[in-house]
């Protein structure tokens, strides 16, 4: 069974700040990975689409990298800000033989950026 | 607009009562998902269905049923039978399978249980 893990699961930095949110798996034979953003009592908002033969996104001042032999990825925020605070959450699609796709999510991690 | 609608965005139940929700989407996707949301614990898969009048069970479907009748809409209904079902209620979509799939979501359903 598919599990993933985020870490760290919370994070507090000052404003200006770069920093890295990791996200592992166990099953590397994943279609793609997907990292979110949530804010508070709100639904998801995708911020970018790794598919399983790209080794990175990019997104503004957002970055995503992919190392699938190794079971990980890693959401690079630069020049950090306060409106950046949220919940940020990656999941991974897996093709299930019987059944068809799925995503299964880790458990989060919680950002804040202080002024 | 294209997106995914859910409703309510509040919902109250009393113990003992079936509750459905509401999941619409004008995306043209096939997928739609649902997903239970607690405090610590992530995203956990109730149901998902790939195509219409076609679903499969999730991690944690006891308790849950649904229905996929028209591809727009997947609503998924709390029964007596779930015993803890004070949740965050989340819905996606995403278009047909693949490694080119995107999943957007609702702004969820906060369910209460009084």
């Amino acid at each position: 069974k598919q599990e993933v893990t985020q870490i760290p699961a919370a994070l507090s930095v000052p404003e200006g700040e770069n920093l890295v949110l990791n996200c592992s798996f166990t099953d590397s034979a994943i279609y793609n990975l997907q990292w979110f953003r949530q804010d508070p009592g709100k639904g998801l908002t995708s911020l970018l689409l790794i598919q399983s033969s790209q080794r990175e996104q990019t997104s503004g001042r957002l970055n995503a990298s992919l190392d699938k032999s190794s079971g990980r990825s890693t959401l690079y925020i630069a020049a950090s800000q306060p409106g950046d605070s949220a919940t940020y959450l990656c999941a991974v699609r897996l093709r299930e033989k019987s059944s068809g796709d799925k995503l299964t999510f880790g458990t989060g991690t919680r950002l804040a950026v202080r002024p | 607009d294209g997106g995914i609608t859910q409703s309510p965005k509040y919902l109250f139940r009393k113990e003992g009562q079936n509750v459905t929700l509401s999941c619409e989407q004008n995306l043209n996707h096939d997928a739609m998902y649902w997903y239970r949301q607690d405090p610590g614990q992530g995203l956990r898969l109730i149901y998902y269905s790939q195509i219409v009048n076609d679903f499969q069970k999730g991690d944690i479907a006891e308790g849950y049923s649904v229905s996929r009748e028209k591809k727009e809409s997947f609503p998924l209904t709390v029964t007596s039978a779930q015993k803890n079902p004070t949740a965050f209620y989340l819905c996606a979509s995403s278009p047909a399978a693949g490694p080119y799939t995107e999943a957007f979501f609702g702004q969820g359903t906060r369910l209460t249980v009084v």
